[in-house]
């Protein structure tokens, strides 16, 4: 069966410092990726979608990038913390096939202080 | 842009009482439609879907939602719900031959035992 990673789990990082999330999918190939961000009364919001290894799309533009250097490997990144960056962030995999469902990792909770 | 409204950010009840949330979306075209739940300190996962067929979706824990398509609503139904009930719930939606998922900001269900 398939499953998600996410690490770590929980970040304080301080604002300025850089970023690095890790998502990585198993039991699955060529999978489609993505990066979101929840904040508390506003949902979950699309920041990265990747059809396949160095396929970025790019949803919001801010201080995150993101990258796929393997099939099953997705990372979150930034070069600069903002305060604003801080919330909880969830990676999610969906095969890519017509009408499939997106799962959903254990998520990061980002402090920027 | 597609966008989905959940019309209660914060929903109070009773066990044993009926549930209904509302979600709304803005998309002419077909539409795949998903509930997802967060249990406290879980991950987000799918409480049902609706891609095509029969309407009304029934889903996981007695929990169904209903498609009516002219009126863009997916809301949600529980005849009686219990205290385990409680999370957070998201109404999504992805355009048929879509990547990515629109989400609501999400209704906070607390049931008092």
């Amino acid at each position: 069966s398939q499953t998600i990673h996410q690490w770590p789990a929980t970040l304080v990082q301080p604002v300025g410092s850089p970023l690095s999330l890790e998502c990585t999918v198993e039991g699955t190939s060529n999978p489609n990726l993505y990066w979101y961000r929840q904040a508390a009364g506003r949902g979950l919001q699309l920041l990265f979608y990747s059809v396949g290894i160095g396929q970025i799309s790019s949803e919001v533009p801010q201080n995150l990038s993101a990258s796929r250097p393997q099939d099953r490997q997705f990372i979150l990144s930034s070069k600069k913390l903002l305060l604003s960056d801080s919330g909880f962030y969830l990676c999610a995999w969906t095969v890519q096939r017509y009408q499939e469902t997106q799962y959903f990792g254990p998520g990061t909770r980002l402090l920027v202080l | 842009a597609q966008s989905v409204s959940q019309h209660n950010h914060h929903v109070i009840l009773s066990e044993a009482a009926s549930l209904e949330l509302g979600c709304n979306y803005s998309y002419g075209g077909t539409v795949n439609l998903f509930w997802y739940v967060q249990y406290p300190g879980q991950h987000l996962q799918l409480l049902l879907k609706y891609f095509s067929g029969d309407p009304l979706v029934k889903g996981i824990k007695g929990f169904e939602a209903e498609f009516i398509k002219s009126k863009f609503s997916f809301n949600l139904r529980k005849p009686s719900v219990q205290w385990s009930d409680t999370a957070e719930y998201f109404c999504a939606v992805k355009r048929e031959y879509g990547n990515k998922l629109v989400f609501g900001a999400g209704t906070i269900l607390r049931v008092k035992s």
